[in-house]
């Protein structure tokens, strides 16, 4: 029934790993997003999708990298992991490119 | 690129008090601003959304008015109650090229005591 899931919700790795988080929505929308939610729980976009698509990739180190097999998922893969990468990671959803749609969130711990 | 700032960062207030919370936008052509409500350990929720074309909205308990000379817009909560505890964004976005990208200010965590 959640119409947008994001796999794993918490994930603990070592700095320098490799990992990966993925996302799906039943939602029927042509735009999926990554957000990153800091400490400060401020929430800065880091990349969108549109219909496969990348429409913007805000400035987000190239150890980061979406992709989209189809308009229904977008997942987001993370080399070399750095303690700074800790945060909790939202994917999202939206159907017009305003209402967007948070899914529950994944939160990543780098030790 | 588009700038939002929020205030207050925190917010205290006793139970049936009204709340408001402002916000500041810099992009004149943004045009959809959005009201999200985050709980602890859970995701940011949309409560409300004002677009350009309106001066007020409200739905219930809450409210917001957006006044778009002055580039500022509120969401006010009336009648408020421990549940309404919470991390409150505003964000700005539609502006130009910045098509799906919302702004979203620092949040104000608002707590209301019994």
């Amino acid at each position: 029934d959640t119409a947008v899931s994001q796999t794993p919700k918490y994930l603990v790795t070592q700095m320098g790993n490799d990992k990966s988080i993925k996302c799906e929505q039943n939602l029927g929308h042509d735009t999926m997003y990554w957000y990153k939610q800091d400490s400060k729980k401020f929430l800065k976009i880091m990349f969108s999708y549109n219909n496969k698509e990348l429409i913007i990739n805000e400035t987000v180190p190239n150890r980061f990298s979406p992709k989209s097999p189809d308009k229904a998922h977008l997942n987001l893969h993370i080399n070399s992991l750095e303690l700074g990468d800790s945060a909790v990671y939202f994917c999202a959803s939206s159907t017009d490119g305003n209402t967007i749609y948070f899914g529950e969130g994944s939160w990543l711990t780098v030790v | 690129g588009e700038n939002v700032e929020q205030h207050p960062s925190t917010l205290s207030v006793q139970e049936g008090d009204s709340a408001v919370i402002k916000c500041t936008y810099s992009d004149s052509a943004s045009n959809y601003f959005p009201w999200y409500k985050q709980e602890l350990g859970k995701r940011p929720q949309l409560i409300i959304d004002i677009r350009s074309n309106v001066g007020e909205k409200k739905d219930q308990r809450i409210a917001v008015t957006l006044n778009k000379t002055a580039k500022h817009f509120s969401l006010h909560i009336t009648e408020t109650q421990p549940e309404d505890s919470a991390v409150y964004f505003c964000a700005a976005s539609g502006g130009g090229t910045s098509y799906g990208k919302l702004t979203f200010g620092q949040g104000t965590i608002l707590t209301v005591h019994p």
